[in-house]
């Protein structure tokens, strides 16, 4: 089986900078993906991490380690249109290839 | 169509009667996915396909059946609905199974479950 822990909540103020952490236990790993969803609309995929260290796509960051079962995202120069929740997800192993997301962070950024 | 489309986008359905959701994506995707979506719970896989032709059970399969006769579509029934069927249902496609797995996901169905 697999799991995956993030916090339920996250907040910060226009223009900060924000950390949304992920652990996760997996038979197998393959890779971490990061997607943001705002309310009631579809999932969108951000960024994927399959080795350790950072990868940047603009204001957003993502960061895998492989050894801690631990990645983060994270998100610069804040706006308010960042409010959204956001998942991380693993692929179990094997040849199933089935994908399992985490619960979500509702991350809620202030003027 | 561009992208991944489903239908309805909200519905709401006695228990005990049988729905169809449908899920159709025109970016030639081999893998789909159908999710359920609840509060604090994240998203859920329900079933998937790897390809036309294959189907698998995800982590909440009870009451779910699917099929994947081609490429683009991939339906999602439920045989006898119950109330806790309700949910936000997301239809999901990716171009393979494997990784980086980057899905592409379908606006959402609303179902209520009376």
């Amino acid at each position: 089986g697999q799991s995956l822990e993030q916090p339920s909540e996250v907040t910060a103020v226009e223009g900060a900078i924000v950390q949304i952490n992920c652990t996760y236990q997996t038979s197998g790993f393959y890779g971490l993906s990061w997607y943001q969803q705002h309310d009631g609309g579809a999932p969108t995929f951000l960024s994927y991490n399959a080795l350790d260290g950072l990868e940047e796509t603009g204001r957003f960051s993502s960061f895998l380690s492989r050894s801690d079962s631990y990645g983060y995202l994270l998100l610069q120069e804040l706006q308010m249109k960042d409010s959204a929740s956001y998942f991380c997800a693993v692929r179990s192993s094997g040849g199933s290839y089935i994908p399992t997301f985490g619960r979500g962070t509702s991350l809620i950024v202030h003027p | 169509i561009a992208g991944i489309t489903q239908a309805p986008t909200s519905q709401i359905l006695a228990a005990g009667r049988r729905m169809t959701l449908r899920c159709t994506q025109d970016m030639r995707h081999n893998a789909m996915y159908w999710y359920r979506q609840d509060l604090g719970l994240g998203l859920r896989l329900i079933h998937y396909s790897n390809t036309a032709g294959t189907t698998g059970k995800g982590e909440v399969p009870d009451g779910y059946s699917v099929s994947r006769a081609n490429t683009d579509d991939f339906p999602l029934t439920l045989a006898s609905a119950v109330p806790s069927q309700t949910s936000v249902y997301f239809c999901a496609s990716s171009k393979v199974a494997g990784e980086p797995n980057e899905q592409f996901f379908g606006p959402g169905t609303r179902l209520t479950v009376l």
